[in-house]
């Protein structure tokens, strides 16, 4: 959706590195996701912002850090990157129950 | 807590066959179901939604219908192409202000010409 920008789209990092990834929306929700996806286990909540000041952790948010700097803008952070984090990146900005997701980010970790 | 099962992949048909893949849901409340379909290479999309019983979502020929007694939501279409192969999610959330999606773990079609 070209509405959902993520960047960079794909990233060779290393181990112990810390690596932000970037997600901004046109769309105007106030509410934005942040998960990974890894083959065989679907979707995984990391954290999750209800507005600029809401902030909360999903299911699997140790390791991660986020930072909402506007309505528009959502950021997740690795603060020191492990290969087991190697996985595709999704941001999901959301109106009422729908999710527009971004075309992702391919993280990998070596 | 709520969960959501779907049918292993992958599924494999050829075109224009007839396609159906099973979602199964345990939720509290009164859930809005949805299906989200993921191309190669890019995010989820929105394919269909129903937010009450005995509701039909449909799009691009895909229906699935909300069935309580059943606590299901089968996605079906009549004819498959061979550009729908993609992975399927299954989703729902539940009311009450509850704003966590839970999805099932995706199902890959793949449609051979």
């Amino acid at each position: 959706d070209a509405d959902v920008t993520q960047t960079p789209r794909n990233r060779i990092t290393k181990t112990g590195k810390r690596i932000m990834l970037e997600c901004s929306q046109t769309k105007g929700h106030d509410r934005m996701y942040w998960y990974r996806q890894d083959p065989g286990l679907g979707l995984r909540l990391i954290y999750y912002s209800f507005d600029v000041k809401d902030i909360n952790k999903g299911e699997i948010s140790d390791g991660y850090s986020v930072s909402r700097q506007a309505q528009a803008k959502f950021s997740l952070s690795l603060e020191s990157a492990i290969p087991n984090q190697t996985a595709l990146y999704f941001c999901a900005p959301t109106a009422d129950y729908e999710q527009y997701f971004g075309p992702g980010t391919r993280l990998t970790v070596t | 807590g709520n969960s959501v099962t779907q049918m292993e992949g992958p599924v494999t048909l050829s075109e224009e066959a007839f396609l159906t893949i099973n979602c199964t849901y345990t939720a509290t409340g009164y859930p809005s179901l949805f299906w989200y379909v993921q191309y190669p290479g890019e995010g989820l999309q929105l394919l269909l939604k129903a937010t009450k019983a005995d509701d039909k979502g449909s799009n691009k020929g895909f229906e699935a219908t909300y069935r309580k007694e059943t606590t299901s939501f089968h996605l079906e279409k009549g004819s498959v192409q061979v550009s729908d192969s993609a992975v399927y999610f299954c989703a729902l959330t539940s009311g009450g202000g509850s704003y966590i999606p839970t999805f099932g773990r995706g199902t890959s079609l793949i449609v051979h010409p």
